[in-house]
């Protein structure tokens, strides 16, 4: 079972590049997450979607865009990169019907814009 | 909207000891709380999930409870090791609309 699958691990952008992270889960999860970690700092949430076609913003949304078309796939978008979003970006996943919901994470895409 | 703090932000402590690590979190209608840890340039590894009907969870050294109506989780590590070294992080998933919030860790040294 392959779990949360993010590609790629490492990336680096130059300003006013465009780019897109994915993210892939094989547990048919309905709840996808993307969050960025700073140096230092716990994660903040970007987007996040509770099914295929329905997303909602997190705590820091702006420079990013999401999409949901499949129940696997949860790609996260950076149209205009900029050195504010050099940070490691992380995808989770969790069900609605299991009892406890518990949270299953990829192992990150490190991101650096110059 | 809710706000997760973990106290402290590092601890250092010798091998052997037993320590506490702090979470707390401001709206108490959560579904569940989990403890994660986190080592240096890596992913999240789940250590315990509590729903919010429970008091405690427990695996091996680690002890997880939490006390909704105050708010509040503590993390108990029992006779600490150097591989027990790391991030740990707390997130809580609120009720109203499924997002899971995060503090921002206690950073873990065990001086061997």
């Amino acid at each position: 079972n392959a779990g949360v699958t993010q590609t790629p691990k490492f990336r680096i952008l130059k300003i006013g590049q465009s780019m897109t992270l994915q993210c892939t889960q094989d547990m048919n999860h309905n709840y996808m997450y993307w969050y960025r970690q700073d140096p230092g700092m716990g994660l903040k949430l970007i987007y996040y979607s509770v099914g295929a076609g329905i997303t909602d913003k997190g705590e820091v949304p702006n420079g990013y865009n999401v999409s949901r078309s499949t129940t696997e796939d949860f790609p996260l978008r950076l149209e205009l990169a900029a050195p504010s979003q050099t940070s490691v970006y992380f995808c989770a996943s969790t069900r609605t019907d299991q009892p406890f919901k518990e949270a299953f994470f990829g192992q990150g895409t490190r991101l650096t814009v110059v | 909207k809710q706000e997760v703090t973990q106290i402290p932000a590092a601890l250092s402590v010798p091998e052997g000891e037993n320590l506490v690590l702090n979470c707390s979190f401001t709206d108490s209608a959560i579904y569940n709380l989990q403890w994660f840890r986190q080592d240096p340039g890596k992913g999240l590894t789940s250590l315990l999930l509590i729903q919010s009907s429970q008091r405690e969870q427990t695996s091996g050294r680690l002890n997880a409870s939490l006390d909704k109506s105050s708010g509040r989780s503590t993390l108990y590590i029992a006779a600490s090791q150097p591989g027990d070294s790391a991030t740990y992080l707390c997130a809580v998933r609120v009720n109203r609309d499924d997002k899971i919030i995060f503090g921002k860790g206690t950073r873990l040294h065990i001086l061997p």
